[in-house]
């Protein structure tokens, strides 16, 4: 159980194309899924938190009109990567965390490669 | 807000050795300890956690040693195998709240065959 889905796996395209992850509770109901950002050789770095019904939460440092996240359902997250340049290329991962408050695990996702070029 | 520590951040054993990953966290409310292996461009994948009602916890080769005074908790795998070779993460809640995760800087393990 606890699987996530994040799609797609891999991108590459040009600077100043808009693109749109996708990340998917398959078997469980996720009020809230939170977004990373890592870069090679280093940790994973919480961007954003996203709740299901309402607005994001960025972590400091975070574009908020950079990276749109949407929530629509209790299942799907998505991260819109706005006009990417090549210093947004890095590796984007998805968790989600079953009901139960936060003394329970996260699952990620598969995790997005994404190169601009 | 929570700042975790981790160490080493390079640990490089023989096959069948044990390894130790230690660390340290700042808020002392925190009370729930993940830790995480992830190989070379694949997700997180959690490997045992803790909570901070017991000291110790043990899942075959692996377990988990908390002090909650001195506020580290450490990972030790025994029997090194090179299938162990990856990068572990600690994690502890980020603030008081405790419903977002702050992660180590990891450590990168190799087990030599």
């Amino acid at each position: 159980g606890a699987v996530v889905s994040q799609h797609p796996s891999w991108v590459i395209c040009k600077s100043g194309t808009s693109v749109k992850i996708e990340c998917r509770s398959l078997d469980f109901q996720a009020t809230t899924m939170f977004w990373y950002r890592q870069f090679p050789k280093q940790s994973l770095m919480l961007m954003a938190t996203s709740n299901e019904g309402s607005k994001a939460t960025y972590e400091q440092g975070v574009e908020k009109d950079k990276f749109l996240i949407n929530h629509a359902s209790l299942t799907l997250s998505t991260l819109t990567v706005t006009s990417a340049h090549p210093e947004d290329s890095s590796f984007y991962i998805c968790s989600a965390r079953d009901l139960g408050g936060a003394a329970q695990p996260q699952h990620f996702g598969d995790g997005t490669r994404l190169s601009i070029l | 807000g929570e700042n975790v520590e981790q160490h080493p951040s390079t640990l490089s054993v023989q096959e069948g050795d044990s390894a130790v990953i230690k660390c340290t966290y700042s808020d002392s409310a925190s009370n729930y300890f993940p830790w995480y292996k992830q190989e070379l461009g694949k997700r997180p994948q959690l490997i045992i956690d803790i909570r901070s009602n017991v000291g110790e916890k043990k899942d075959q080769r692996i377990a988990v040693t908390l002090n909650k005074t001195a506020k580290h908790f450490s990972l030790h795998i025994t029997e090194t195998q090179p299938e162990d070779s990856a990068v572990y993460f600690c994690a502890a809640p980020k603030d008081t709240g405790g419903f977002k995760t702050i992660f180590g800087a990891g450590t990168r393990l190799f087990v030599k065959a």
